[in-house]
């Protein structure tokens, strides 16, 4: 069946440090993923996508990487700051039109 | 709207009660999605709605759960004899298609006492 996990619930950087999240997804046919921040008290918020066709896809100060090979996906935060303290969630689509989500890493930036 | 939006922004009830929970998605997004997010939890999906096709109700928990969209707007989700395992955060999202992502709204706090 689909699903989702992340390999760490927690990490804690210092600021300025690239941060890396990691997600692990077992449905080989999921073509479309996201990664989303959540922020306590609000809803999840966009921050990058990418398409099976692609290996890696950068945004500001964010890369997402994709490893179809061991169905693999990261985040990465450049140059971390207090305010990308939040609970992060990597998401996959395939074979049905609904996100699949992970249970979140919790990144706490430290100053 | 700019984005989605959710009423209310936070409910209790007495276990037993009924709630209604509303969503008004992003004008123009054909599709909306509802999840489910217990304290701590990752997102569970609840239903979704494309356009006038049939919802996917896979991920409602049980009969006590249902939901209505009209056309391409208001969506409201309903909980008959809320239970306090009910409790959680109700988060609505839209979008333009499949491989697009889902703008969220800032959820429903459901509180079963």
């Amino acid at each position: 069946g689909e699903s989702v996990g992340l390999h760490l619930p927690t990490l804690s950087v210092q600021e300025g440090d690239n941060s890396i999240i990691n997600c692990a997804y077992s449905n080989s046919a999921s073509d479309y993923f996201i990664w989303y921040k959540q922020e306590s008290g609000k809803g999840p918020q966009f921050i990058i996508d990418i398409r099976s066709n692609m290996d890696k896809r950068q945004g500001q100060r964010v890369t997402v990487l994709l490893n179809k090979t061991v169905k693999h996906l990261s985040l990465q935060i450049a140059a971390t700051q207090p305010g990308d303290s939040a609970v992060y969630f990597c998401a996959e689509k395939g074979g049905s039109e609904k996100l699949v989500f992970g249970k979140g890493t919790k990144l706490t930036v430290n100053p | 709207g700019a984005g989605v939006s959710q009423s209310p922004s936070n409910k209790v009830t007495e276990k037993g009660k009924d709630v209604e929970l509303r969503c008004d998605p992003i004008s123009g997004h054909t599709a909306l999605y509802w999840y489910r997010q217990r304290l701590g939890q990752g997102l569970e999906f609840l239903i979704y709605f494309q356009g006038n096709s049939a919802p996917d109700k896979s991920g409602l928990p049980s009969d006590r759960f249902s939901a209505e969209r009209t056309g391409e707007s208001v969506s409201t989700l309903t909980i008959q004899r809320t239970q306090q395992e009910d409790s959680a955060v109700y988060l609505c999202a839209s979008s333009t298609g499949t491989h697009d992502p889902y703008t969220f709204g800032s959820g429903t706090r459901l509180t079963v006492v």
